[in-house]
């Protein structure tokens, strides 16, 4: 248990429907983090927000839509995927940005998405 | 951004000490060096840190070369449980570089 909670574990959903991912942290932590990992790649950023605003789009697409209501949730709206976008979506929280010196980032156990 | 390279694998035997090395020739003299480990079918999670001196928590030790141009990992009596994919960032305390960026990293298999 690493304090971040996602769900839900595993989700199948055809590419017209819209589904939402759920993350929560009860950290007190003020940023958070959606993580991309495909089979056999190495994990890619997707978004990253700090005191609940967007700091970072690293060019995911549009279908993609990201939202964090308050510092202990984060949410990742999904709607017309693509197959290609069947992976391993990880959601991590850490305190502060740009402190590497004391920057611990915990990782959630992930949503294991497949896309029909 | 300086980058990192890892062995794609190694292999230990359980209750053996495990050294994962990691180069990191381009480091910079603000980049903190972290690792990672990733267990099958788990989110990464932290393992331990370090800028110049080398460090001890319950997990592992770090040990970073002088020059810190390369930094090891060691793990001093695997456990079956250790196994998985153990990744080394450089992590800069300036500016807004607060991604983690991961590499391919090192798979680890514990051999019983």
């Amino acid at each position: 248990e690493t304090g971040v909670t996602q769900t839900p574990r595993h989700l199948v959903m055809g590419m017209t429907n819209k589904k939402s991912l759920k993350c929560e942290q009860h950290l007190g932590h003020n940023a958070m983090y959606w993580y991309k990992q495909s089979a056999k790649k190495p994990l890619e950023l997707m978004f990253v927000y700090s005191l609940e605003e967007r700091v970072e789009n690293n060019s995911v697409p549009s279908r993609f839509s990201p939202e964090c209501p308050n510092s202990s949730h984060l949410f990742l709206h999904l709607h017309t995927l693509q197959p290609e976008d069947s992976a391993l979506y990880l959601c991590a929280s850490s305190q502060g940005l740009g402190r590497a010196q004391n920057t611990e980032a915990f990782f959630g156990q992930g949503t294991r998405l497949t896309v029909v | 951004d300086a980058k990192t390279t890892q062995p794609n694998s190694m292999e230990s035997n359980e209750e053996e000490p495990v050294h994962l090395p990691c180069n990191h020739s381009t480091i910079s003299g603000t980049d903190y060096i972290h690792w990672y480990r990733q267990l099958p079918s788990q989110g990464p999670e932290y393992v331990i840190h370090g800028l110049t001196s080398n460090v001890n928590n319950r997990m592992a030790s770090l040990a970073i070369a002088e020059d810190r141009k390369s930094s090891t990992l060691i793990l001093h009596r695997a456990t079956l449980r250790d196994a998985a994919v153990y990744y080394c960032i450089l992590l800069n305390s300036g500016g807004s570089n607060y991604k983690l960026t991961f590499g391919k990293g090192t798979l680890l298999t514990v051999n019983p």
